[in-house]
């Protein structure tokens, strides 16, 4: 089946650094990826819609300056969190639907769990 | 707008115990998908059931059944004969055809030995 890998699956950093994400679909091109934001105990949170050669949608709240998302291939999609601070703190994780892929058929990658210190 | 509700937030057993896990889902899309997935402590999402809104069959998969009743807005998901690895975080979502998905707020299911 259908694979989507995230890399890394955990990562420490100070505060104010920034980190990149990556969401790779391996066996597919994914013309659209999502990103999901999960906080502790919490659900999934749609954080925004990234479309291979244009610019991320983002959901209602959600600050694109700090969320930088790139989805330069059709293969990848890269979230990067910029001057990273304690609250951005969660576990990330994206989706990618592979194209002519019934609709609804989605497949997530494993998750980045993000620790800022 | 939509929604999804999964009223119970923590739910304990005793293994070879049924149980249900209950999701009610809002939506005034015509053409929907409803899913469930299954989070272990690892974190990372296990795929159970997609269902689309035309296809009201129930279910079944090993111990596994899922009730879809559109007439009250349901997608239940029953777990036949528990045992301790069933334990974790379930969440049912609603999907469209966009692909986003609205997660409900998950039901930790505890099956205790």
């Amino acid at each position: 089946g259908a694979v989507v890998s995230q890399h890394p699956s955990r990562v420490i950093c100070k505060s104010g650094t920034s980190v990149k994400i990556e969401c790779r679909s391996l066996d597919f091109q994914a013309t659209t990826m999502f990103w999901y934001r999960q906080f502790p105990k919490q659900s999934l949170m749609l954080m925004a819609t990234s479309n291979e050669g244009s610019k991320a949608t983002y959901e209602q709240g959600v600050e694109k300056d700090k969320f930088l998302i790139n989805h330069a291939s059709l293969t990848l999609s890269t979230l990067t969190v910029t001057s990273a601070h304690p609250e951005d703190s969660s576990f990330y994780i994206c989706s990618a639907r592979a194209p002519g892929a019934n609709t609804g058929e989605l497949f997530f990658g494993e998750g980045s769990r993000l620790t800022v210190l | 707008a939509q929604k999804v509700t999964q009223a119970q937030t923590e739910i304990s057993v005793v293994e070879k115990e049924d149980v249900t896990l209950d999701c009610v889902y809002e939506t005034r899309d015509t053409t929907y998908y409803l899913f469930w997935y299954k989070q272990p402590p690892s974190g990372e999402l296990v795929f159970l059931i997609r269902r689309n809104s035309f296809d009201e069959q129930n279910e079944i998969s090993g111990r596994y059944s899922w009730n879809f009743q559109k007439s009250t807005s349901s997608f239940n998901f029953t777990i036949t004969a528990s045992q301790v690895v069933d334990s974790a975080v379930y969440f049912c979502a609603l999907g469209s055809n966009t692909g986003k998905l609205i997660f409900g707020q998950g039901t930790t299911l505890q099956v205790k030995p």
